[in-house]
């Protein structure tokens, strides 16, 4: 089965820093999606992502982050200056033109310290 | 009122029970469900989705759902310890980038013991 790829698998970085998040989706896919699950909560919706711009975004989706697809293949979410509270699990997620299944990636786990 | 509940468990059953998982929602907007089973620090991995009041079965899985109660079941038959994992209920509403904006719940912790 088709599967999108997410790298790097864990990622710490100092508080203020800025990390990029990397994920392939499956290769037809259309619509792409990031979203984060910090631990012991649910899994939250960040961001939607069609034709080469967001279509959708949450509150948590605030000026700190963005997202790319700089080619063909890759889709990136960058937090500018990460924060405490941006240690996440994040997952990158696809879906073809003809819907109905929504592939997630394995994650990235964030820590920020 | 939350969007969509479910209720955390844990859930505890021996081999071979079958198991019952339940979401409520409150939004009337979302019209497809899905379930999805999510093992430690991985992917949720989708299960079952479905669009339409009524049952839809797979296998050993069996998903219902009850718009005018706003209400959606998983039902695991003959489970099996590969079974524990984590369901996360999810649903959206219909149509386009829309349709991958999934709401989750807070997700059931099932061990399934031999």
């Amino acid at each position: 089965e088709p599967e999108v790829t997410q790298t790097p698998s864990h990622q710490v970085t100092q508080m203020g820093q800025e990390v990029i998040l990397r994920c392939v989706p499956i290769s037809n896919h259309l619509y792409f999606y990031w979203y984060r699950q910090i631990l012991g909560q649910k899994v939250e919706f960040l961001v939607s992502f069609y034709n080469n711009e967001i279509s959708e975004k949450s509150e948590i989706f605030d000026d700190q982050f963005s997202v790319e697809r700089p080619d063909g293949s890759n889709f990136t979410l960058k937090i500018r200056s990460t924060k405490l509270e941006d240690s996440a699990m994040y997952f990158c997620a696809s879906v073809g033109d003809q819907g109905e299944k929504l592939f997630f990636g394995s994650g990235t786990q964030l820590s920020v310290l | 009122q939350k969007e969509v509940e479910q209720d955390p468990g844990p859930l505890s059953v021996p081999e071979g029970a079958i198991v019952s998982l339940n979401c409520t929602y409150s939004n009337s907007a979302f019209q497809y469900f899905m379930w999805y089973r999510q093992y430690s620090r991985k992917g949720p991995e989708l299960l079952m989705y479905t669009y339409s009041s009524g049952n839809k079965e797979d296998g050993r899985f069996t998903a219902q759902v009850d718009k005018s109660s706003k209400y959606i079941s998983l039902f695991i038959r003959d489970s099996q310890p590969s079974d524990s994992a984590t369901y996360l209920c999810a649903m959206t509403r219909a149509g386009g980038t829309s349709y991958g904006k999934l709401t989750f719940g807070q997700g059931t912790i099932l061990t399934v013991h031999p």
